[in-house]
């Protein structure tokens, strides 16, 4: 069954650990997404990618980092977590044309606490 | 600028009656408009677009949503609430990216 896939759910982990937060999706899309969903619940851009070897930074100033090696793959890393990090990250993916056209897909999150 | 506002952070209706859930943008250009929906814990699930055509757009689950080009809003309805509608809604514009409004929550008491 096609998805797009989050894990971990959840993680609690303490300041200054290294973290990777996985997302994977069996649709084929090229396009994928990286959004930081505050308290507030307002969605925030933060990374974005249109194939492979391609990463870009979204609106939101992030200190994670992203990789697209697989088309099906666009893990987030943080290398030194801290209690600002704290949020909920959302994945998403679209079809490869006219993103404007096409609604995005999400995963079901992954809940971040850094204490 | 392109911008789109959500301007009730919570609507709440007993189950049974209509809902709307409103949504206002600003765009140069034609618009492209979605709604989302999210349940507790969950990721976003994809509602409704409106495009081009028709400017009442059906959805997913009995929603639908109205285009109104004169007064840009793209409000979100449905004729009869159940409480299982209960979630939050984001509406979004296509603006180079999706831009997100900031959520509305809906709360349907039975």
């Amino acid at each position: 069954e096609a998805d797009i896939y989050q894990t971990p759910r959840y993680l609690v982990i303490g300041t200054g650990k290294k973290i990777t937060l996985e997302c994977s999706q069996t649709m084929g899309h090229d396009k994928m997404y990286w959004y930081q969903q505050d308290p507030g619940m307002e969605l925030h851009l933060i990374h974005y990618s249109y194939g492979v070897n391609s990463t870009e930074k979204g609106d939101l100033s992030s200190e994670s980092t992203v990789s697209r090696i697989r088309t099906e793959h666009f893990p987030l890393t943080l290398e030194s977590a801290r209690p600002s990090h704290t949020s909920q990250y959302l994945c998403a993916s679209s079809e490869r044309d006219a993103p404007r056209y096409n609604e995005q897909f999400f995963g079901p999150g992954t809940r971040l606490t850094v204490l | 600028a392109q911008s789109v506002a959500q301007p009730e952070d919570q609507v709440n209706v007993a189950e049974g009656n209509p809902l709307t859930v409103k949504c206002t943008y600003s765009v140069s250009g034609n618009p492209y408009l979605f709604w989302y929906v999210q349940y507790p814990n969950r990721g976003l699930q994809f509602l409704l677009k409106y495009i081009t055509g028709d400017n009442l757009v059906k959805g997913s689950y009995g929603f639908e949503a109205e285009f109104n080009k004169s007064q840009t809003s793209f409000h979100l309805k449905k004729p009869s609430a159940l409480v299982s509608d209960s979630a939050l809604y984001f509406c979004a514009l296509w603006g180079g990216k999706l831009i997100f409004g900031q959520g509305t929550e809906l709360s349907v008491k039975p």
